[in-house]
């Protein structure tokens, strides 16, 4: 099973502040990447697939890069509906496994 | 609009089974994979399984391998995942979700490279004694 890596396991920061989530995967993967977003009680929302393709819906400026085993999630100013757990996901083999989580949390 | 909505969990003994349901609308149920994925408390997602289109390819997560069988009836446009010998670690919140990701006569995308992309509000299993 591919093992899906990420860091940090939580991060505190500001309202407009840029924040970078890493994803790294335990082989490569191409670009079979997704990220999501879940607010507390909710459930999971999709951001970003296929690595970099942004979901329908989603702001500008949530982005995702990589290829082959290393990803990474980049939120280039933080606002205040941001502030969530992120998990990245791979979609190359099943069993489809997911990131333990990046708690983000407001400084 | 596009739904998804599960039912069927509850309170369970250990080694009982369960069968938990998927009842979706708003789109072409037959054009997409499923997946189900589960949330344990205070834990991370894990994806437990997806069915393709047409419920050819079936796939699961090992921790449920064996125990675990998705199916889905496109006449009714519902998903179940049928659960038997449940344990305490099957204790979490199960979500279907939809995959972006569709087949027709000329396109069909691997499942799950365009990700889930709609999510049921989830229901939830307790397996105690």
């Amino acid at each position: 099973d591919i093992q899906m890596t990420q860091s940090p396991s939580s991060l505190s920061a500001s309202v407009g502040d840029r924040v970078t989530i890493t994803c790294r995967a335990s082989q490569s993967i191409s670009d079979f990447l997704n990220w999501f977003q879940q607010k507390p009680g909710k459930a999971p929302k999709l951001l970003i697939y296929a690595a970099s393709s942004l979901q329908s819906g989603v702001p500008s400026r949530f982005s995702g890069s990589g290829s082959g085993t290393d990803f990474t999630l980049t939120i280039s100013s933080l606002q205040p509906e941001d502030f969530a757990t992120y998990y990245c996901q791979q979609s190359y083999s099943a069993p489809y496994t997911f990131g333990q989580g990046t708690k983000l949390e407001i400084k | 609009q596009v739904q998804l909505v599960e039912s069927g969990g509850g309170v369970v003994q250990p080694g009982r089974s369960l069968r938990l349901s998927c009842a979706v609308s708003g789109f072409t149920f037959s054009s997409y994979g499923i997946h189900w994925v589960r949330q344990a408390p205070g834990k991370g997602l894990e994806w437990v399984a997806v069915i393709s289109y047409d419920g050819s390819n079936k796939y699961y997560a090992d921790s449920v391998k064996g125990r675990f069988t998705i199916s889905r009836d496109n006449s009714k446009n519902t998903l179940y995942l049928q659960m038997n010998s449940l344990r305490a670690e099957d204790t979490a919140v199960y979500y279907c979700a939809k995959d972006q990701g569709y087949c027709s006569s000329t396109t069909c995308y691997a499942l799950g490279y365009k990700g889930m992309d709609v999510w049921g509000q989830g229901t939830t299993v307790t397996v105690s004694s």
